[in-house]
């Protein structure tokens, strides 16, 4: 069963912009993560907050939590050509496995 | 260091044969899991090994099985291969169990079934 879904599904914009992406969950979780995929390759860890934290950054990335929406968001600031690529929250319902959603396509225009 | 190695790269079966995957993870993780991805979809667990016994199991058939060796290296074997099997299969190691710590994947190995 799914417990990450992220939205939108896809998301086009221009270099220089900032993107957003969204990250619901269904049940309780000790942290939620954030991926990206390169064209079908292995995913790069690229945030890991916990359930105790709100915000996080990391360079032009900056994720929240809302723990009480069951919520995430991936903001991505000043987009670059090397940023396209496939977006996955992933949670632990518990410690033994780790449940990726669908995605977020992002494509980045010249 | 070395990330995640995986191997072969590439594989084409045919449908009702076996196939093993393998992964070596990074140097000091004792943590392996297996996702299987489909195109256009996430990653789906298969498998936690840590400390080379079995952590979790995700919903797929007894036609799938796994195990860690001493040296935390795993492998992932499916028997009777199906058309649904074609997939890249993801191999990540991490430092300690599963969902807890973020997660290093290989390349992945693409798999073919015809």
């Amino acid at each position: 069963s799914q417990q990450g879904e992220e939205d939108p599904q896809a998301l086009s914009i221009q270099e220089g912009e900032n993107a957003t992406m969204n990250c619901s969950y269904k049940t309780s979780i000790n942290n939620l993560q954030w991926y990206r995929q390169n064209s079908g390759r292995g995913l790069v860890h690229l945030i890991l907050i916990r359930s105790n934290e709100r915000e996080k950054h990391s360079g032009r990335l900056r994720v929240t939590l809302d723990t009480s929406k069951k919520s995430s968001s991936l903001l991505i600031t000043a987009s670059r050509a090397a940023d396209t690529a496939s977006y996955f929250c992933a949670t632990g319902p518990g410690a033994q496995k780790l449940v990726f959603g669908q995605g977020t396509r992002l494509t980045i225009n010249p | 260091d070395a990330g995640v190695t995986q191997s072969p790269t590439h594989l084409i079966k045919t449908r009702g044969q076996h196939v093993t995957l393998r992964c070596s993870p990074i140097s000091g993780h004792k943590s392996v899991s297996w996702y299987q991805q489909v195109l256009g979809q996430g990653p789906q667990f298969i498998f936690q090994y840590y400390e080379k016994e079995e952590r979790g199991r995700g919903n797929f058939p007894d036609r799938f099985s796994a195990r860690q060796f001493p040296n935390y290296s795993s492998e992932l074997n499916v028997n009777a291969l199906l058309l649904g099997d074609s997939a890249l299969y993801l191999c990540a190691s991490s430092l300690g169990q599963g969902a807890y710590y973020e997660q290093y994947f290989g390349p992945g190995t693409r798999l073919t079934v015809t």
